[in-house]
């Protein structure tokens, strides 16, 4: 069964204090590694796609990167904006057709000016 | 493009009734999800489909659900009899095209069953 565990839970941040998220996963194939944004009472909205160790995105202020057991989002001096909950997910070769994701829980991110 | 399009947007209903979810998935794409969200579970994937047949169905916590998609451009969720404990968001996303694994999904359906 694919596991996605993320951490920390929670993280609080000054304005410019840069740190990463955490994102461990077991999997029997990785198709790909995804991360998500979602603000409050809004869907998951679309970061990055993650396929192969070693490989990295970067959008703004954040890099994802990626390992054969975790993946991190790395944030750079954030802002207050880049408050949200964080969400990592894992898709397995499972078949023809096969795209479903297995979501981990979330890290929630709090940025204070 | 208006991106994944979800109805009604809150619900609130008694226990016993039923409930109908309806997702328009964006123009094109030819997988639809739907997803719940709790505090305890996460994101889980309840149902999928493609070109409007269901694939996987396995995460359907019981027959209380069905799902249907009669066309490309139409998906319903139902809960019948609804119960408390099917309180959550409901997401329902779609993809398609050359990076079919990547999922862009709607802003839900708060359900809040009494």
């Amino acid at each position: 069964e694919d596991q996605v565990t993320q951490s920390p839970e929670a993280l609080r941040l000054q304005e410019g204090e840069s740190s990463s998220l955490n994102c461990s996963y077991t999997v029997s194939g990785l198709r790909g590694l995804f991360w998500y944004r979602q603000d409050p009472g809004k869907g998951p909205e679309f970061l990055f796609t993650l396929y192969s160790a070693g490989e990295e995105k970067e959008k703004e202020r954040l890099k994802a990167t990626l390992t054969k057991k975790e993946s991190f989002l790395h944030i750079t001096a954030p802002k207050p904006e880049d408050s949200a909950t964080y969400l990592c997910a894992v898709q397995a070769y499972s078949g023809a057709g096969s795209y479903q994701l297995t979501f981990g829980k979330g890290t929630k991110l709090s940025v204070i000016p | 493009d208006a991106g994944v399009i979800q109805s009604p947007r809150h619900e609130v209903t008694e226990m016993g009734q039923e409930v109908t979810l309806r997702c328009k998935p964006i123009s094109g794409h030819d997988y639809l999800f739907w997803y719940r969200q709790t505090m305890m579970r996460g994101l889980e994937l309840l149902i999928y489909f493609n070109n409007n047949v269901p694939i996987d169905d396995s995460g359907m916590p019981e027959d209380r659900f069905s799902a249907k998609m009669p066309n490309a451009s139409f998906s319903t969720l139902k809960i019948q009899p609804s119960e408390p404990r099917d309180s959550a968001v409901y997401f329902c996303a779609s993809s398609s095209g050359a990076r079919k694994e990547t999922q862009y999904f709607g802003p839900g359906t708060r359900l809040l069953v009494l």
